[in-house]
Formats: C-alpha cells, structure tokens, sequence
C-alpha cells in the first residue's frame, strides 16, 4: 500500500518558537494532501487542503497566518505552527492522495508548547 | 454540514467475542466510507473503504456494511483478539474529497 511519512513523530518546543511538520508520500505522488488536528478523545478535524504548486485552503476557523502549509512538489508537503503557544499542542495528522478512492496518513506529530 | 457520528465510545470485551461498531453520518451524499485503525499516539490505518454504490466490503475477520440511505455503516470483527485493542474511526468522503471523521470507539479486548 502507499506509504506516508511523516516527521517529526514528537516535536516540543518553546512558547514563541515556530516548529515545522514535514509530510512525505514515499512511494506516489500525491496531487492533494490535508492536514488533520486531533485532539485527545476527539475526532480529526481537517485544518486545510493543499495541492502541489497552489495556496491552501483553509477550513473556517483556521488561522492561516499561525498554520502556514506549503505544497511545494507532489510529495512534499510542511505545515509550520509559527509562535505556537501551548493552546497548539496536539497531534497534527496528514494525509496523500491521488485521485481516488483510499486516503493514506502519516504516523502523526504530537506536538508539546510550553 | 456533514456530522459523523460513532457509538459506543468505549467497548471492552473477553477475547473471542465478537465487535460490533456503529457509524452514522448525517448527510447521505457521500462518495464513499472508510474505516481506520488508530493505536495510542499513532497515525491511521486503513481497514476498509466502501464506494457509495457497494453494500460491504470484508477482510479477513473484518466486515463492513454500508446503508447509505439511512446513513449507517457497521463494522464487525469476528472472534476478537487482545491485538485488536485500538480506536476504530469511521470517515464519510464528500464530493469535494474531503473526510468528516467520527469520534472513534475505543475497544479493549481482554486476554
């Protein structure tokens, strides 16, 4: 099956600091990639939409200013919390495709902001 | 707006039995459902997929019905195992590809 990595598995920061999630399609390429928040006992929640070489979009509610996502080739994409403070933390959750049907995810980042 | 839903929230059982999982969604026009596997601090696994026009789908000791009309898909895991222990997601894809995810139940099968 399709693999997607993504990195880092863990990630704690300080309270200000910006800290960068890198989501990878190992073995496809992936024309559209999202970005899902979790938060414990709690569904996922997409954060935003990214297609290689365009802007995303960004579900309401959203700060697309804090949660800046970059598509920069069909494999690649990062999204950087900027001065994340401790109401960020959470485990962020990406997830490649190509067309249809199957949506493939990353392992997830469990981020920590003190 | 899509609304998925996933009862029980928690389920534990003796190993043996078998699982039912419930899923319910609010808006019957969806492209298809999925079923994931999460295990504590970990992504997804993909367990089953159902394309909108299919009525289930079976792996192994998984199967997965799908009555679109009523907006319910069940999942059953037959003879259950300690290694099945995990949260079970539903998701419904919309036509605009995007995934609206259930709660999740958590299931604890017992050694």
């Amino acid at each position: 099956g399709a693999v997607v990595s993504q990195h880092p598995s863990r990630v704690i920061c300080k309270s200000g600091t910006s800290v960068k999630i890198e989501c990878r399609s190992l073995d496809f390429q992936a024309t559209t990639m999202f970005w899902y928040r979790q938060f414990p006992k709690q569904s996922l929640m997409l954060m935003a939409t990214s297609n290689e070489g365009s802007k995303a979009t960004y579900e309401q509610g959203v700060e697309k200013d804090k949660f800046l996502i970059n598509h920069a080739s069909l494999t690649l994409s990062t999204l950087t919390v900027t001065s994340a403070h401790p109401e960020d933390s959470s485990f962020y959750i990406c997830s490649a495709r190509t067309g249809r049907p199957e949506a493939f995810f990353g392992q997830g980042t469990r981020l920590t902001v003190v | 707006k899509q609304e998925v839903t996933q009862i029980p929230a928690a389920l534990s059982v003796p190993e043996g039995e078998n699982l039912v999982l419930n899923c319910s969604f609010t808006d019957s026009a969806i492209y298809n459902l999925q079923w994931f596997r999460q295990d504590p601090g970990k992504g997804l696994t993909s367990l089953l997929l159902i394309q909108s026009s299919q009525r289930e789908q079976t792996s192994g000791r998984l199967n997965a019905s799908l009555d679109k009309s009523s907006g319910r898909s069940t999942l059953y895991i037959a003879a259950s195992q300690p290694g099945d222990s995990a949260t079970y997601l539903c998701a419904v894809e919309s036509n605009d590809y995007k995934l609206s995810f259930g709660a999740g139940t958590t299931v604890t099968v017992r050694a």
